[in-house]
């Protein structure tokens, strides 16, 4: 089945600009789309946006001009890059596949599997 | 400030049944599907409920959800002390165009 892996610096700082990676197993990223979900440590989750197959991406507007997410196919792997990073930035941020869609009953969406989650903190 | 709300926290009793609710508006909701996720302590979300009210294989039909006009439900019976965890609702908002989460909900058995 497909599991999932982020990996990046614990330790970002200030101003500066946050990559994550993450490590796609037991299937192709070219086959669905992709998220990153943040949560600040006690507090609840925050999506930040998504990936398709085709590369386009779809933002959080709270983070749009911050972020940056793509596909690389040749690893298997999907990329978020956060830009001038603040303090309030640190957070568990996990990355799931996302099912999307339309039909007569709404959009659909959900998320399987996530990763464990990789936590950063932003700091000088 | 999440647009969809959940209480902080119920519990009940071993074997016992909670109900979750999740509240939202016409924009999210009330016209696009429900999905809910179980955080474990100290673990990542799960996905519990996918499109209002269907279990993905390998969750127990303990688990169950509805949708009536702009609330879902999230029901767990016959509670377990595995189950000790926080619930998020999610779903897509038209109108923002963006994915909410819940405010999340704390389960005590």
């Amino acid at each position: 089945q497909v599991q999932l892996q982020e990996s990046g610096p614990g330790l970002v700082k200030p101003s500066e600009t946050l990559s994550l990676t993450c490590a796609v197993s037991g299937g192709s990223i070219s086959s669905y789309s992709w998220s990153w979900i943040r949560q600040p440590a006690g507090k609840g989750l925050e999506w930040i946006g998504r990936v398709y197959t085709s590369g386009s991406t779809n933002y959080n507007p709270s983070l749009k001009s911050r972020v940056t997410m793509s596909l690389d196919t040749s690893k298997n792997q999907i990329s978020l890059k956060v830009s001038s990073v603040i303090a309030a930035d640190t957070a568990v941020y996990y990355c799931a596949r996302h099912i999307t869609g339309y039909n007569r009953g709404g959009f659909y969406n959900w998320f399987d599997p996530w990763g464990q989650g990789t936590l950063v903190t932003v700091s000088s | 400030q999440s647009v969809l709300t959940q209480p902080p926290s119920v519990s009940a009793a071993p074997g016992q049944k909670v109900t979750i609710s999740c509240s939202g508006s016409s924009s999210n909701i009330g016209n696009n599907y429900v999905s809910w996720y179980q955080q474990l302590p100290g673990k990542a979300p799960k996905l519990l409920i996918y499109d209002n009210n269907r279990r993905p294989s390998g969750i127990p039909d303990r688990f169950s959800g509805s949708k009536s006009g702009t609330s879902a439900t999230l029901g767990i019976t016959g509670l377990q002390t595995g189950d000790e965890a926080d619930y998020y609702c999610g779903t897509w908002d038209s109108s923002l165009s963006v994915y909410v989460f819940g405010t999340g909900t704390k389960v005590t058995v």
